[in-house]
């Protein structure tokens, strides 16, 4: 079974940087698994921050940005403000219509 | 404007079945892949089931097998998931998502605003 994993929480400073990431158990994650990360805050829908490793969805400002680090997946958040304070998952892709989400990232700023 | 708006929630009891709906409008329904995603209380996201463009080929999560089937109805603009032997584990948010296909992959680029099933006796 394929598990993805996620930082269960992190913490950052208003204007500050942090990387939050994204790890497959049976290997490497590559832009082959076409990571995507949405935002989530409670009681609302998820929104669709970056698809495809790297593209930002439409209206999402350039201080989210999403990469491949080593072996995982990654978004940074450049100069993080209070609204940022969500939920963060990422999903690969594993083909055949199968997608995958890790277990979610509570990201604060403090 | 994209929408998406799921129906069909409520309390079942252990053992019931249900059918969820979700209806689209904003974009050509028919051109689109679509999926179920579901949030248990306090947990995280867990997709669930996903349906290609036409409805000819759907694909299921390994915790729902056997007992939900995704469906559409293009002339409709219309997604549904059947649930059927419902347990406790399956009390959760159930979002409707708009899938795009992008250079070979797939993502979720629109969500609706969700409906809960409750699954107690």
């Amino acid at each position: 079974q394929t598990v993805v994993t996620q930082e269960p929480s992190f913490s950052v400073s208003p204007g500050g940087t942090v990387t939050l990431t994204c790890a497959l158990s049976s290997g490497s994650v590559s832009t082959s698994y076409y990571p995507s990360w949405y935002q989530q805050t409670p009681g609302q829908a998820p929104r669709t921050l970056i698809y495809s490793t790297s593209t930002r969805s439409s209206g999402v400002p350039d201080r989210f940005s999403g990469s491949i680090l080593g072996d995982t997946a990654a978004l940074t958040i450049t100069g993080a403000q209070a609204d940022d304070e969500s939920d963060y998952y990422c999903v690969l892709y594993m083909g055949s219509g199968i997608s995958v989400f890790g277990g979610g990232t509570k990201l604060a700023v403090l | 404007e994209v929408q998406l708006v799921e129906s069909g929630g409520g309390f079942i009891e252990p053992g019931g079945s249900l059918r969820l709906s979700c209806a689209a409008s904003g974009f050509t329904f028919r051109n689109y892949a679509m999926s179920w995603v579901r949030q248990a209380p306090g947990k995280g996201l867990e997709w669930v089931s996903g349906i290609s463009a036409s409805g000819g080929g759907a694909y299921n999560a390994d915790s729902v097998k056997g007992r939900f089937t995704i469906s559409r109805d293009n002339s409709k603009d219309t997604l549904y998931l059947q649930m059927n032997g419902l347990g406790a584990e399956d009390t959760a948010v159930y979002y409707c998502a708009k899938g795009r296909q992008w250079l070979g992959g797939y993502y979720f680029d629109y969500w609706g605003q969700g409906t809960l099933v409750t699954v107690s006796s």
